[in-house]
């Protein structure tokens, strides 16, 4: 059972426009997420993080929306750009033990 | 800084054999994770190892092992090899394994069981 969920596989956006990529998770214990980008060919490289404690965070262009009530969260990329294209995941887990449940990701496309 | 290496990059086995798949992490990272990446499933956590202790396993059969050595290199090892276990496995350091450490991840092995 897969305790973080990314429900669309893919997306596409135009260059300029806002890219928004959703996930939810189950397990209401979990009390930090993360976001990392994968390009092909490499790994996945960190991108943003928030604990349970904010419900918003922004780096740059990146900003997270965390909703707990409805265990869901968001990442907002604005504007987009086609170097955004890439296979985004979320991640959910407890602060605490440094353990980690990724969703399966969404290839984001950014068309110039 | 030297990332995160991961060796081989691809491999193809047959069912029934065995794999040993090795991970060198960042240069003064302790902590090393691995994770298995499939179509559809997403990444999961395989183990994550601390000064060559096994910290967190995930939900994988006793198949699946692992160890880390003293020079925090990690190795990955699958016995008796499914089909199943065609993937993509990645490994992660980070410098601590305390909470919310960031992991950087290696580009990983492409295994392929034939």
């Amino acid at each position: 059972d897969q305790q973080v969920k990314q429900n669309s596989p893919s997306l596409s956006v135009q260059e300029g426009r806002i890219s928004i990529l959703n996930c939810d998770y189950t397990n209401s214990m979990f009390d930090y997420f993360l976001w990392y980008k994968k390009y092909p060919a490499e790994g996945p490289t960190f991108l943003i993080s928030i604990s349970s404690i904010k419900d918003k965070n922004e780096d740059g262009r990146f900003t997270v929306f965390l909703n707990k009530s409805a265990k869901h969260l968001s990442l907002h990329i604005v504007p987009s750009q086609p170097g955004d294209s890439a296979v985004y995941f979320c991640a959910g887990g407890l602060y605490n033990f440094n353990k980690f449940y990724f969703g399966s990701g969404t290839k984001l496309n950014v068309k110039p | 800084k030297a990332g995160v290496t991961q060796t081989p990059r691809y491999l193809i086995k047959t069912r029934g054999q065995q794999v040993t798949l090795s991970c060198s992490p960042i240069s003064g990272h302790r902590s090393v994770s691995w994770y298995q990446q499939t179509p559809g499933q997403g990444l999961q956590f395989l183990f994550e190892y601390f000064s060559e202790t096994q910290r967190n396993k995930g939900n994988f059969p006793g198949r699946f092992s692992g160890r880390q050595f003293s020079n925090s290199r990690s190795e990955m090892n699958v016995s008796t090899l499914e089909l199943g276990d065609s993937a993509l496995y990645l490994c992660a350091s980070s410098l601590e394994a305390g909470p919310g450490e960031t992991q950087y991840f290696g580009p990983g092995t492409r295994l392929l069981v034939l």
